[in-house]
């Protein structure tokens, strides 16, 4: 079945470091690919997506690239702020429609 | 303003009693879907409905029940919760099931005594 993998967290970063959380996935076709940000004691919400390969996803900052031969769609932000800790969900529907997530990457941010 | 709304927010309850979560959108969405969120787990998604009266079991739909009878709401059902059922559940919705975005409740702790 699809599977998305996420490298665990907790990221602790500084202020203005560069972030890069990792995302694989395992799928059959082309699926759909999505980044997902929790705040703490809200619900998700869509950060950014990316329906084809090649393509990058891109809001607040946050990009990720959609890449085909490696499987793979990391998140990354040139420069974080303290508003960015939360958790983030990787996340891939296929052609089914269902969506699967990945097991969530807490970020840090310290001032 | 377009929402997902869940309640209760927080629950404590004990095994063997009922329990009903409320979730109601107000986007005219014809996609509703319940996860739950476990520790490492990210979301599994336990049912989901993609119009009134059609419903369909998810990855984890044991110990679970739906219902759609109206468009706005998707009320989650556990006739007789258990202890493994502890966990933060969110509802979700979208304008159809192969829809980018989905938009998400502010979630539901439960713990089950």
């Amino acid at each position: 079945g699809d599977s998305v993998t996420q490298m665990e967290g907790p990221v602790t970063l500084s202020e203005e470091a560069f972030l890069t959380i990792n995302c694989t996935y395992t799928a059959t076709g082309y699926p759909s690919l999505f980044w997902y940000v929790q705040y703490p004691g809200e619900g998700l919400q869509l950060l950014l997506k990316a329906t084809k390969a090649d393509d990058k996803g891109s809001n607040k900052g946050f990009e990720a690239t959609y890449r085909k031969e490696t499987t793979s769609f990391h998140l990354e932000k040139g420069s974080v702020q303290v508003s960015d800790s939360a958790v983030y969900f990787c996340a891939l529907r296929n052609a089914g429609n269902m969506l699967t997530f990945g097991g969530g990457t807490r970020l840090m941010v310290k001032p | 303003e377009a929402q997902v709304t869940q309640n209760p927010r927080y629950l404590i309850t004990v095994t063997g009693k009922k329990l009903t979560v409320t979730c109601s959108q107000n986007m005219n969405h014809e996609y509703m879907s319940w996860y739950r969120q476990d520790p490492g787990l990210g979301l599994r998604q336990i049912y989901y409905s993609m119009n009134v009266e059609v419903t369909d079991k998810g990855d984890v739909p044991e110990g679970y029940k739906v219902s759609r009878k109206e468009k706005r709401n998707f009320p989650l059902i556990l006739e007789s919760p258990s202890p493994n059922q502890t966990s933060l559940y969110f509802c979700a919705s979208s304008l159809s099931m192969g829809y980018n975005e989905q938009f998400f409740g502010p979630g539901t702790r439960l713990t089950v005594l």
